[in-house]
């Protein structure tokens, strides 16, 4: 099975920030990496797929890169909305294994 | 209006079963691939199950044996037969639609294992 470590495992930033997450595979994933944003009470939203395509609706300061093992997540410029816990999930094989989690505070 | 609706979920003992049932609205599952979720009280994500529209199925480790991922495609219905259920097994279950990443979920069913 492919491990997933999402670093950091939190993470308190401000309104207006640069914010970036990694996110780094055991086995090669190819493109095959998904980000989500869940917030407390809800089902996850789909922010990312493929590594780096952006999901209908979603604000284009989210944005993902990498391929192989190593990955990234970008909230360009943080507004109060993206406060909020984050996931990365490989779907290269199954079973399709999420990371941990980053949990985005506020400073 | 596209959307999953999950039933099923309450409080079991150890050892018990429990099926869920995950109902969509908007689209057929027949045509769809179609995923389970699980999440712990204060925990990750945990990747479940997954039935392919063509039938076939997978299970994480965790689970394998013990649940049983189907659908009826007459009710447009997914389910999650659940058996020997451990404390462990304790979690909001959810459903989603799609094989590799999952644009569409359920609202969440809390299924709790306790004696």
């Amino acid at each position: 099975d492919s491990q997933m470590t999402q670093s950091p495992s939190s993470l308190s930033a401000s309104v207006g920030d640069r914010v970036t997450i990694a996110c780094r595979a055991s086995q090669n994933v190819n493109t095959q990496l998904n980000w989500y944003q869940q917030k407390s009470g809800k089902a996850p939203n789909l922010l990312i797929y493929g590594a780096s395509s952006l999901q209908s609706d979603v604000p284009s300061r989210f944005s993902g890169s990498g391929s192989g093992t190593d990955f990234t997540l970008t909230i360009s410029s943080l507004q109060p909305d993206d406060f909020a816990t984050y996931y990365c999930q490989q779907s290269s094989s199954v079973p399709y294994t999420f990371g941990q989690g980053t949990r985005l505070e506020m400073k | 209006e596209v959307q999953l609706v999950e039933s099923g979920g309450g409080l079991v003992q150890p050892g018990g079963s429990l099926r869920l049932s995950c109902t969509a609205s908007g689209f057929t599952l027949s045509g769809n691939y179609m995923t389970w979720v699980r999440q712990a009280p204060g925990k990750g994500l945990e990747w479940v199950s997954l039935i392919y529209s063509g039938g076939s199925t997978y299970y994480a480790d965790s689970v394998k044996g013990r649940f049983t991922i189907s659908r009826d495609t007459s009710k447009n219905t997914l389910y999650l037969q659940m058996d020997d259920l451990r404390v462990e097994d304790t979690a909001v279950y959810y459903c989603a639609r799609d094989k590799r990443y999952y644009s569409l979920w359920g609202q969440g069913t809390l299924v709790t294992v306790s004696s």
